[in-house]
């Protein structure tokens, strides 16, 4: 089946330092992925659409300039977390859309838990 | 706009019960529907999906859902569950304007808590 990997699988950075958080598609190639954030005991909240070769799109809300994504290739999509502060800490989980799948088919990966101290 | 709502923030089991997990939706527009399945620290996996035809569909490990368009409901179900049941649950629709993005939007998830 396909797989969708993220690395690190967690991460802790110091208040004001930036993290890059991997999405990778492992054995299909995805135009499109989408970045999610998960608080403890909630929902998923899309934070943006990340497409391949063209900027990403963000939900309202979603400061563009703190959480910079970057879709350079058909199988790997980075969430950069500016200047990171304690609030920035949170689950965050990436999915991918097969090219050549359904448009409603989506693979998850396993998530990055990032702890801003 | 879409908006999902799952009716039961907990449900507590016991193993070999059935079960059912309430999800309604509200969309102006035509929507496709999913649960999805999350163990502890885990990314998401597919349960199952409505996407047209009959109302009832099944999914991996013995679930089943019904969709009901008055209602705007697609509430999930087991006959029978497993101690390995124990995860947390999303039901999630992706609207479909124009060509269909793919965008998700996810309830705020039932924890189902089967005890033996």
């Amino acid at each position: 089946g396909a797989v969708v990997s993220q690395h690190p699988s967690w991460v802790i950075c110091k208040s004001g330092t930036s993290v890059k958080i991997e999405c990778r598609s492992l054995d299909f190639q995805a135009t499109t992925m989408f970045w999610y954030r998960q608080f403890p005991k909630q929902s998923l909240m899309l934070m943006a659409t990340s497409n391949e070769g063209s900027k990403a799109t963000y939900e309202q809300g979603v400061e563009k300039d703190k959480f910079l994504i970057n879709h350079a290739s058909l199988t790997l999509s980075t969430l950069t977390v500016t200047s990171a502060h304690p609030e920035d800490s949170s689950f965050y989980i990436c999915s991918a859309r097969d090219l050549a799948g359904e448009t409603y088919e989506q693979y998850f990966g396993p998530g990055t838990r990032l702890t801003v101290t | 706009a879409q908006s999902v709502t799952q009716l039961d923030s907990q449900v507590p089991v016991f193993e070999e019960a059935p079960v059912e997990l309430r999800c309604n939706y509200s969309s102006s527009v035509s929507v496709y529907l999913f649960w999805y399945v999350q163990y502890p620290n885990q990314g998401l996996q597919l349960l199952l999906k409505y996407l047209s035809g009959s109302t009832l569909v099944k999914g991996i490990n013995g679930f089943e859902a019904e969709f009901n368009k008055s209602q705007t409901s697609f509430h999930l179900r087991k006959p029978s569950v497993h101690i390995s049941d124990t995860a947390e649950y999303f039901c999630a629709v992706s609207p479909l304007v124009g060509s269909n993005t793919g965008k998700l939007i996810f309830g705020q998830g039932t924890t189902l808590q089967v005890k033996p």
